[in-house]
């Protein structure tokens, strides 16, 4: 089993949806990452959290710890965000765990 | 800023060539390290670096070579390529290994290895 599921892998909707992408984990962790993976292939970093919740523009990111769960939401959703999102973890002992990514399409 | 960049940004070799990807950053980051990534598979460690002169295998170092030896620049060196290292080749640094800080990521080399 991997130590970083994201569901659901795929994800297509309509312009204006709101999109909900989960990531569960069954290790200690220090920190959570979002990351975004455009189709020209470069990763940003959309979030880092530990603990609560945390909002960017219509991007917002929320973490349970004790349920080892982290989501990633996404409001009044647009073309431009079709993109790959990753969540990855930095385990106890600071290594960093990746999941293979939800693969989201928009369709205007 | 420039961040983190990488050359080249595609590259073809031929089974048993060897070559060196290069990456480096201008934010004086002491962490950096090095990604493949495979269709159907998560970003995997392939090496890293805590500071100029140490380095350290992740995941899956074997076929490569790293080192450090300024805080900027961090080359990877393929020392014959196989095509099992056909992939996408990410860079990546942050301020330090320990803790939480954000990993920032250049814009990747797409190997392929006929």
């Amino acid at each position: 089993k991997n130590e970083v599921e994201q569901s659901p892998q795929n994800l297509t909707a309509q312009e204006g949806e709101f999109i909900t992408i989960n990531c569960s984990y069954s290790v200690g962790i220090s920190a959570l990452h979002w990351l975004q993976q455009h189709p020209g292939g470069g990763i940003v970093s959309l979030f880092m959290l530990s603990s609560g919740k945390k909002k960017h523009g219509r991007l917002i990111a929320t973490i349970n710890i004790q349920e080892k769960h982290s989501s990633l939401h996404i409001t009044a959703s647009h073309p431009r965000d079709s993109a790959v999102y990753i969540c990855a973890v930095r385990a106890g002992d600071d290594k960093i765990i990746f999941g293979k990514g939800t693969r989201l399409h928009i369709l205007p | 800023n420039a961040g983190v960049t990488q050359t080249p940004k595609f590259q073809v070799l031929k089974t048993g060539q060897s070559m060196t990807l290069q990456c480096a950053q201008d934010m004086n980051h002491e962490y950096m390290s090095w990604y493949r990534q495979d269709p159907g598979m998560g970003l995997r460690l392939i090496h890293y670096s805590v500071g100029a002169g140490i380095t350290d295998q992740g995941e899956v170092p074997n076929g490569y070579n790293v080192s450090r030896s300024t805080t900027e620049d961090f080359p990877l060196r393929l020392l014959s390529a196989a095509p099992s290292q056909t992939s996408v080749y990410f860079c990546a640094s942050s301020y330090s290994w320990g803790g939480s800080y954000e990993q920032y990521f250049g814009p990747g080399t797409r190997l392929t290895v006929t």
